[in-house]
């Protein structure tokens, strides 16, 4: 089983500033099969990006994924008060073949 | 645009089957993967399986011996069904729509999740 780890737990950060999360794999994870996801208090998450890189439609452009192999990236560069939110990553393509990472949460400083 | 909705019980006894429907409008389900996700009050995302609408299916491992899931293309709805839970089971499940390519995976679409409870 490929588990996923996100750093941090807690990013605390102002408006306007940029934010970065990691996402690291036990494992190597095909780029193509890393997406993120945006969820809010109470709502259902949010396809933000897929294949590592991708924006998932509407999604706006100050945010953006990259990495490779055990480790990926996303980065939001410059906070908007929508953006507060818990961030997770997930994988495909090892048993179980979806699997989350444990959540960033991005707070208000 | 399309739109998922779950539906079902929100409070179920151990011991017996919980059992979830999830409603596609704004598309036929006729086509992609359809998926179950859990999220136990205050905890993480947790895949449950998918079913496409041609009747390939994966399951969780951890989960595999409980769960079916189903389609229903006449209803433009599937189903999720665990058996035998426990108070372990509770959390809020959402159905998804699933796109699996040679070239990327992802959970594109979410219906806005239930509750279930399990409690005597």
């Amino acid at each position: 089983e490929i588990v996923l780890t996100q750093s941090p737990g807690t990013l605390s950060l102002s408006p306007g500033e940029r934010a970065t999360l990691s996402c690291r794999a036990s494992q190597s994870v095909s780029s193509s099969y890393l997406a993120w996801y945006q969820q809010k208090p109470g709502q259902a998450p949010r396809l933000l990006i897929y294949g590592s890189s991708s924006r998932a439609t509407g999604i706006p452009d100050r945010f953006s994924g990259s990495g490779s192999g055990t480790d990926f990236t996303l980065t939001i560069s410059r906070l908007e008060p929508e953006d507060f939110a818990v961030y997770y990553c997930q994988q495909y393509g090892s048993s179980p073949l979806f699997t989350f990472g444990p959540g960033t949460k991005v707070d208000i400083k | 645009q399309v739109q998922l909705q779950e539906s079902g019980p929100g409070l179920v006894k151990p011991s017996e089957t919980l059992s979830l429907t999830c409603t596609v409008s704004g598309g036929s389900i006729s086509t992609y993967y359809w998926s179950w996700i859990r999220q136990p009050p205050g905890k993480g995302l947790e895949w449950i399986g998918y079913m496409s609408y041609s009747g390939s299916s994966n399951y969780n491992p951890s989960l595999k011996s409980r769960v079916t899931i189903s389609v229903d293309t006449s209803k433009n709805q599937f189903s999720l069904k665990l058996s035998s839970v426990t108070a372990a089971d509770t959390a809020v499940y959402y159905c998804a729509r699933l796109r699996i390519t040679a070239t990327t995976s992802a959970f594109e679409y979410w219906g806005q999740g239930t509750l279930v409870t399990v409690s005597s």
